[in-house]
């Protein structure tokens, strides 16, 4: 198994443009989930889905657009992007909804927005 | 909702020695609990969690966490600290929902 994969590792982008961010997992979870992650702030949670259809926003959704429409992949959009979202892009799924199983996360997206 | 504070954002120990870091958490319901550990860029890797049973967990690579509710802690030690422990540790907090909450994170560096 692959596990959690998200592309691309690194990504520069310029004020005002827009791209998406790939993830993917391959363990037929049914929960995923996208992070960011800013110095001192641990981890904040952008938008998750708890199956194929269903998505819900998160603490700071503002800026992101999500869509899922399989099981395996979860990518999120920046719309317009913004110096405020450099950051470092988290993915995760977990099996199932309850809250005793862990989530596993991808190797995370390094985006800066200049 | 749910929240964790994480007390100490950088702690530092010689190699050998005990390592402790602490994890607090508000829950209106019994939690679940988590350690993850992020080496430098990379993403979160479980170290070990808590659901039910035995209070006293253990995970990889040595650390293990005892879940106190009297307190609303579940710190994590280790014994021995290695130099290939430094890392970010992150404590987060489930409950019945479908999200984590994570604290904010300690910065572990070992000294040789």
């Amino acid at each position: 198994n692959a596990g959690v994969t998200q592309t691309p590792k690194f990504q520069v982008l310029k004020t005002g443009q827009s791209m998406t961010l790939q993830c993917a997992q391959d363990m037929n979870h049914e929960y995923m989930s996208w992070y960011r992650q800013d110095p001192g702030m641990g981890l904040r949670l952008i938008h998750y889905s708890v199956g194929a259809g269903i998505t819900d926003q998160g603490e700071v959704p503002n800026g992101y657009n999500v869509s899922r429409s399989t099981t395996e992949d979860f990518p999120l959009r920046l719309l317009s992007a913004a110096p405020s979202q450099t950051s470092v892009y988290f993915c995760a799924s977990r099996y199932g909804q309850g809250g005793y199983n862990e989530q596993f996360f991808g190797p995370g997206t390094r985006l800066t927005v200049l | 909702a749910q929240s964790v504070t994480q007390l100490g954002s950088h702690v530092s120990v010689s190699e050998g020695a005990l390592v402790l870091l602490r994890c607090n958490y508000s829950s209106s319901v019994p939690p679940y609990l988590f350690w993850y550990v992020q080496y430098p860029n990379q993403g979160l890797q479980l170290l070990l969690k808590y659901t039910t049973g035995a209070t006293l967990v253990k995970g990889i690579n040595g650390f293990e966490a005892e879940f106190k509710k009297s307190e609303t802690s579940f710190h994590l030690t280790k014994p021995s600290a290695h130099m290939s422990d430094a890392a970010e540790y992150f404590c987060a907090v489930s409950d019945y929902g479908n999200q984590f909450y994570f604290g904010t994170g300690t910065s572990l560096t070992v000294i040789p």
